[in-house]
């Protein structure tokens, strides 16, 4: 199976300051997607990358993937408390046919005020 | 955009009684939906593939017989827990996805606790 290692696993910043979070594949990603949890809740949809060199930004959130499509990073920038919250990678790992995700275990992101 | 709505958000229930849980694609039909069980500070584990009108696909170690999976239409999926045990007490997501090119929609979830 492909698994996808995140890090780091929990992460506090003070509010203001800029994160990155990894997420990391054994194998090549057919397609590597981003989403937020608040814990008991569902899941958001945060950025959906594709191609190897993407990149895309919603306001203060950027997601990269990387050429070789092995490696992508979420980087915040002049974090927020409304940020707060556990982050989880997820790639396609049946080429685009059916879309089954899995995940990577999350990072746990503090923002304190 | 997308919405799927998941229900109930939360559950208790005695050990050998049956569960069910909806997931509902609000604005969009789904053929396929994915259920998928979450433990406390783990990440989501897929269970199976709800095929619309047909038998769903579980995924390895996931028991079939006791996990029950009906997509009866184009927008509701359902899931039953069946003679529920304390150990399947745990949080259960169903997502979606609105089209070819759209990322997965997720519901809020299932609390599930059996005592």
């Amino acid at each position: 199976s492909q698994e996808l290692e995140q890090s780091p696993q929990s992460l506090i910043v003070q509010e203001g300051k800029n994160l990155t979070i990894n997420c990391t594949s054994s194998k090549t990603l057919y397609g590597l997607y981003w989403y937020k949890q608040k814990y008991g809740e569902g899941l958001i949809f945060l950025m959906m990358l594709q191609k190897g060199g993407e990149e895309k930004s919603h306001e203060k959130i950027t997601a990269k993937l990387d050429e070789k499509k092995q490696q992508s990073s979420l980087h915040i920038t002049a974090s927020q408390p409304s940020h707060a919250g556990i982050y989880l990678c997820g790639a396609d790992r049946s080429g685009g046919s059916n879309y089954k995700l899995t995940f990577g275990k999350g990072t746990l992101l503090t923002v304190n005020p | 955009g997308a919405v799927v709505s998941q229900h109930p958000s939360w559950v208790i229930c005695k050990s050998g009684t049956s569960v069910k849980i909806e997931c509902r694609s609000l604005d969009f039909q789904a053929t396929t939906m994915f259920w998928y069980r979450q433990f406390p500070k783990q990440s989501l584990m897929l269970m199976a593939t709800s095929n619309e009108g047909s038998k769903a696909t579980y995924e390895q170690g996931v028991e079939k017989d006791k996990f029950l999976i009906n997509h009866a239409s184009l927008t509701l999926s359902t899931l039953t827990v069946t003679s529920a045990h304390p150990e399947d007490s745990s949080f259960y997501i169903c997502s979606a996805r609105g089209g070819f090119s759209s990322p997965l929609h997720f519901g809020n979830g299932t609390r599930l606790t059996v005592t």
